[in-house]
């Protein structure tokens, strides 16, 4: 089935630092990625919607510019936490919906992030 | 936008016991998906009800959709502790909206 990685699983960094984080699709190609951030013991909430070629969409609430999201190609979709603090501690997963069935969505692995 | 409603928050279960979890909308809606996350997981799609009274099994679980599309279940028959995790509930095309989910604890 379809595979989505991330990259890295999990990082650890100073506050005020920006941290850059990869979803890519390995064996098929996505137009649109979301973007989900999930705290502990709760769910998973939508951030932004990455769409190949033209600039993401956020959920309200979402600052764009604390979160840089760039769709490079077909395959990746980055999402770059910008002057990063304690409270942007977080699971930040994405998902790409699966080829050929819109309703399906496929989720990464997740990467889990420390901000000190 | 309109959220989904879960319950319950937790459960915790003899392993062998049945759990179900309850989704519940105050708007009808189109679809509904269920997936399940492992601890320090990632979600994992189970299956999506579409239908009106939809039934759905895949093994031990079963899934439902109501007869108005504003609700759904997940129903576990004898769990077992490879069930542990937390069940979310989800409704939307591409843009999910989760459902707080359940998480299943089993003694074993």
């Amino acid at each position: 089935g379809a595979v989505v990685s991330q990259h890295p699983s999990w990082v650890i960094c100073k506050s005020g630092t920006s941290v850059k984080i990869e979803c890519r699709s390995l064996d098929f190609q996505a137009t649109t990625m979301f973007w989900y951030r999930q705290f502990p013991k709760q769910s998973l909430m939508l951030m932004a919607t990455s769409n190949e070629g033209s600039k993401a969409t956020y959920e309200q609430g979402v600052e764009k510019d604390k979160f840089l999201i760039n769709h490079a190609s077909l395959t990746l979709s980055t999402l770059t936490v910008t002057s990063a603090h304690p409270e942007d501690s977080s699971f930040y997963i994405c998902s790409a919906p699966a080829a050929g069935m819109t309703d399906t969505q496929y989720f990464g692995p997740g990467t889990r992030l420390t901000v000190l | 936008g309109q959220q989904v409603m879960q319950i319950p928050q937790y459960q915790h279960v003899q392993e062998g016991e049945d759990f179900t979890t309850y989704c519940n909308s105050s708007t009808t809606l189109s679809n509904i998906q269920w997936y399940k996350q492992r601890p320090g997981g990632h979600p994992v799609f189970l299956i999506q009800l579409v239908k009106s009274g939809e039934v759905k099994k895949q093994k031990r679980l079963t899934f439902q959709f109501g007869e108005a599309k504003k609700n759904s279940s997940l129903h576990i028959t004898a769990t077992q502790t490879t069930d542990v995790g937390t069940y979310f509930c989800a409704k939307g095309a591409q843009k999910l909206v989760f459902g707080q989910g359940t998480r299943l604890t089993i003694n074993p």
